[in-house]
């Protein structure tokens, strides 16, 4: 059974820094593309990150561009996005997903990120 | 950026009845090399994470209802609930993947 497990949500001023995690399982996660898509409690969903097989393709949605950084880690089946210089409108649960040809087919159950004063 | 806009923003229908569910794209995603539309639906219940019922535009993911169906090509895709079910309340978006993914606003189906 696929299974997508996220951390590192929490509590951050603006302008500070956080890191998740996303701990994969079930399925060979070498092979896939993987993915940050976020939302805000109560609204819709929006693509925030993907990174490729072997990490070394890694695009961004422009509101994100130059502050998060994805990466992964395919000896411990692990994604991470690295958010930095926080803003108040980040606040959102972040969700990893399993991606193929761009389609995202199993999702985690999401960390909350809360940017505020 | 393709923009995916759903229609309507909300809707209630009677236990049993259709729902349908309208979603359009600014530009067309249909890939012409393998004739596939890049359009998907999710299902997102209060509290849970989006869950994926079609891709490709009308190919139901395993283990979804076959109530549920999907159809359209291009730039004008519907979901369609043929008989809606207690269960099936929840906010329904459509996503294309053709480029960076971008999701309709979501579509809030109740019951009358």
């Amino acid at each position: 059974e696929v299974e997508l497990v996220e951390s590192g949500g929490g509590l951050v001023q603006p302008g500070g820094s956080l890191r998740l995690s996303c701990v994969a399982s079930g399925f060979t996660f070498s092979n896939y593309w993987m993915y940050w898509v976020r939302q805000v409690p109560g609204k819709g969903l929006m693509y925030v990150s993907r990174i490729n097989l072997n990490g070394k393709i890694a695009e961004y949605a422009d509101s994100v561009k130059g502050r998060f950084t994805i990466s992964r880690d395919n000896a411990k089946n692990t994604l991470y996005l690295q958010l930095s210089s926080l803003r108040v409108e980040d606040t959102a649960v972040y969700y990893c997903t399993r991606g193929g040809n761009g389609l995202t087919d199993y999702w985690g159950q999401g960390t909350l990120v809360t940017v505020s004063s | 950026d393709i923009v995916m806009t759903q229609s309507p923003d909300s809707l209630a229908v009677s236990l049993g009845e259709r729902a349908t569910i309208n979603c359009k794209s600014s530009q067309s995603v249909l890939y012409s090399s393998n004739n596939q539309n890049y359009l998907a639906w999710y299902q997102q219940k209060s509290g849970q994470s989006p869950k994926l019922l079609i891709y490709s535009a009308s190919t139901r993911q395993s283990g979804v209802p076959d109530r549920f169906s999907g159809g359209g090509s291009g730039t004008d895709f519907t979901l369609t609930i043929s008989s809606l079910q207690a269960e099936d309340v929840a906010v329904y978006y459509c996503q294309q993947y053709f480029n960076s993914p971008t999701f309709g606003q979501g579509t809030k189906v109740e019951i009358k």
